[in-house]
């Protein structure tokens, strides 16, 4: 079953905006990870927060972290035509399942 | 190429055939994970070794599929008897311990 839900499912927006999606989760984390994926390719991890952080940066990327609403956001500043991608956010658990749990994935649109 | 490696990209066959897929991890990493991912939806876990022990399975993991990692290094996952709603991109990931996992670019499976 998915446990990250990301919002919203699609986000369409111009170069050089800013793009924010949002995800939530059920249980008692570890650490949550963003991962980008091009069309029909694998997934590129992008930036790992864990539970004792509350943001963080990389690069374009600015990632928060709420454990008290079981919530994380992923913003993406200037955003570049090449951002087009859909972006899943994936909990590692700090109990019981170890492998990464995803959610359906936001689908980012960046227009020239 | 030091990252995950993914055998064959793509594989057409016919329902009711066997199919093999391989998967060569980052060498340093202990964890390797399969996923299954259909169109529009995030990576859905399937299984998780950490050495050659298979320490977790997904209840999607139907008697139909089996998974192996001898000696620790290299996976395979084989799906017997093939059904139409095997189709999916299947997904192969390494991690050390709780960091950051890394993806394969997938094999293709399509069952006609």
């Amino acid at each position: 079953s998915q446990q990250g839900e990301e919002d919203p499912q699609a986000l369409s927006i111009q170069e050089g905006e800013n793009a924010t999606m949002n995800c939530s989760y059920k249980t008692s984390i570890n650490n949550l990870q963003w991962y980008r994926q091009n069309s029909g390719r694998g997934l590129v991890h992008l930036i790992l927060i864990r539970s004792n952080e509350r943001e963080k940066h990389s690069g374009r990327l600015r990632v928060t972290l709420d454990t008290s609403k079981k919530s994380s956001s992923l913003l993406i500043t200037a955003s570049r035509a090449a951002d087009t991608a859909s972006y899943f956010c994936a909990t590692a658990s700090d109990t019981g399942r170890r492998a990464l749990t995803f959610g359906s994935g936001t689908r980012l649109q960046v227009q020239p | 190429d030091t990252g995950v490696s993914q055998n064959p990209r793509h594989k057409i066959t016919k329902r009711g055939q066997n199919v093999t897929f391989r998967c060569d991890p980052i060498s340093e990493h202990n964890r390797l994970y399969w996923y299954r991912q259909t169109l529009g939806q995030g990576p859905e876990f399937l299984t998780y070794f950490q050495n050659e022990a298979q320490l977790e399975k997904s209840r999607l993991l139907s008697d139909r599929f089996s998974a192996e990692r001898p000696k620790g290094s290299f996976s395979t996952l084989e799906i017997q008897r093939t059904e139409q709603g095997d189709s999916a991109m299947y997904l192969c990931a390494s991690s050390f311990r709780h960091t950051e996992a890394f993806f394969g670019q997938g094999t293709r499976l399509t069952v006609v």
